[in-house]
C-alpha cells in the first residue's frame, strides 16, 4: 500500500515564476492538507481540499491556490514567486469519518528554492 | 502561527539514555498528536493522545497530557541513534478546524 506521494521532490526557480507541486494521497484517503515548512521552523497549514472543494484556509495569500481531483489528488500552485516562499512543502492525507478526520499522513514533501 | 512550543529546542543524549521533550499550547485542543521528522523530510506520526486522556504508550514512546497545564510531554525510552530527528508536537483544535498547528520542533541528537 503506498503512502503519500509529492512531485517532484526538488525544484528550483526564480521570483516572479509560477509553481505547480503535486500529491497522491494514501489509499483510502479522501481529504488532503497542505503545510508550508520554513528552514527551522515546524510545519504551517496553508488550505485543505475535501470532495474538491477548499475547506480550511490558513494565514496565507491568494497566490497560493489548489485544487482536489476526484481521484482525490492534489496540486498547489503558487504564483508570483517570493524569495520567502522558498520552504518545504509538505502534503497530509486523510480519511474523513463523519464530521472528523483520522490522522493525518504526511509526503515526503517538495523543496523549493526561489532565486 | 504557532500554537505549541517544544522545549528543549535541542537536546543530546547517549545512546540508550532516555529523552524527554516538552511542549506547551495556547488554546484548548481536540488532541495533540506527536510527529518525527528526519532531515528535512517527510513527517512520520509517532502518536496521537486525546484530550479526555492523561498518558498513552506505543513501544519505546510514553506521551503524557496535560490540559489543566496546556502541555505534553514524550518520553523516548532506551534511545537508540536512529532516533535522531526533530520531534514536533501538532495541536487539533476544537470546533472541527481540523488543521494541525505546529511547534518549532525539539532536535534531538542520540549519540552512539
Amino acid at each position: 500500500d503506498a503512502g503519500v506521494t509529492q512531485s517532484p521532490t526538488h525544484l528550483i526557480k526564480t521570483r516572479g515564476q509560477q509553481v505547480t507541486l503535486r500529491c497522491s494521497p494514501k489509499s483510502g484517503h479522501d481529504t488532503v492538507s497542505w503545510y508550508q515548512q520554513a528552514l527551522g521552523q515546524g510545519p504551517q497549514f496553508i488550505f485543505q481540499y475535501y470532495e474538491e472543494e477548499e475547506r480550511q484556509r490558513g494565514n496565507f495569500p491568494d497566490r497560493f491556490s489548489g485544487h482536489q481531483f476526484p481521484n482525490y489528488s492534489s496540486e498547489l500552485n503558487v504564483n508570483a514567486l517570493l524569495l520567502g516562499d522558498s520552504a518545504l512543502y509538505l502534503c497530509a492525507s486523510s480519511r474523513r469519518v463523519g464530521a472528523s478526520l483520522e490522522t493525518q499522513y504526511f509526503g515526503p514533501g517538495t523543496r523549493l528554492l526561489v532565486l | 502561527s504557532q500554537q505549541g512550543e517544544e522545549d528543549p529546542q535541542a537536546l543530546s543524549i547517549q545512546e540508550g539514555e532516555n529523552a524527554t521533550m516538552n511542549c506547551s499550547y495556547k488554546t484548548s485542543i481536540n488532541n495533540l498528536q506527536w510527529y518525527r521528522q528526519n532531515s528535512g523530510r517527510g513527517l512520520v506520526h509517532l502518536i496521537l493522545i486525546r484530550s479526555n486522556e492523561r498518558e498513552k504508550h506505543s513501544g519505546r514512546l510514553r506521551v503524557t497530557l496535560d490540559t489543566s497545564k496546556k502541555s505534553s510531554s514524550l518520553l523516548i525510552t532506551a534511545s537508540r541513534a536512529a532516533d535522531t530527528a526533530s520531534y514536533f508536537c501538532a495541536t487539533d483544535p476544537p470546533g472541527g478546524s481540523e488543521k494541525l498547528v505546529f511547534g518549532k520542533g525539539t532536535k534531538l541528537t542520540v549519540n552512539p
